[in-house]
């Protein structure tokens, strides 16, 4: 298992509320990734993040916002949660510095979001 | 735009068969391609990578990959399945192109059924 962790794993908030989403890895990788996945399985990549002070919007836009204050950790927020919201977010780091490429993302257990 | 496509939504096997994950790739340069696997409520879990060498990959719990540059084509495969290995199977491209920023880019995934 990766040395990256998420919490919480699962919850349930109405609609409205503040949430922040933890993921903190041990690895002191450079780059941070978040993926939200839709049932239907596929992953979508809403923000990322290339060290402390970095945060980049993904492909899939997204209300959420990220913050990188420490290179550990890698939190996303959202300020008003809608329904739409529900999902699973998969939080995920790796070793790349700037454009390395070909190393691999290691995944935390993801956190299944339902906004009811 | 880079792209990796799984064309298989679900792919069944009987425990014992060889068992093949189809994946296939659009890049304009050379490939980086990886295997992810995701068990229930889990995040996803590295397999195996291809960066260059070799055309033949293996990686985790006996897969192996083949690379096929004139095919465009990264299929997963293992000679004998085993039923834990059920499960959402990922490919993914990796590299600069297109702006992608060094980002994964993965396909929508593959539901593996191996059957007793």
């Amino acid at each position: 298992e990766a040395d990256i962790y998420q919490t919480p794993r699962y919850l349930v908030i109405g609609t409205g509320k503040k949430i922040t989403l933890e993921c903190s890895q041990t690895m002191g990788h450079d780059k941070m990734y978040w993926y939200q996945q839709d049932p239907g399985m596929e992953l979508h990549l809403i923000h990322y993040s290339y060290g402390v002070n970095s945060t980049e919007k993904g492909d899939l836009s997204s209300e959420s916002t990220v913050s990188r204050i420490r290179t550990e950790h890698f939190p996303l927020t959202l300020e008003s949660a809608r329904p739409s919201h529900t999902s699973q977010y998969l939080c995920a780091s790796s070793e790349s510095r700037g454009l390395v490429l070909g190393t691999e993302a290691f995944f935390g257990q993801g956190t299944r979001l339902t906004v009811v | 735009a880079q792209s990796v496509a799984q064309p298989e939504d679900q792919v069944n096997v009987a425990e014992g068969n060889p068992l093949t994950v189809k994946c296939t790739y659009s890049v304009s340069g050379n490939p980086y391609l990886f295997w992810y696997v995701q068990y229930p409520n889990r995040g996803l879990q590295f397999l195996l990578k291809y960066i260059t060498g070799d055309n033949l990959v293996k990686g985790s719990y006996g897969f192996e990959a083949e690379f096929n540059k004139s095919q465009t084509s990264f299929h997963l495969k293992k000679p004998s399945a085993l039923v834990s290995d059920s499960a959402l199977y990922f490919c993914a491209v990796g590299g600069n192109y297109g702006g992608s920023q060094g980002n994964l880019i993965f396909g929508k995934g593959t539901k593996l059924s191996v059957k007793p």
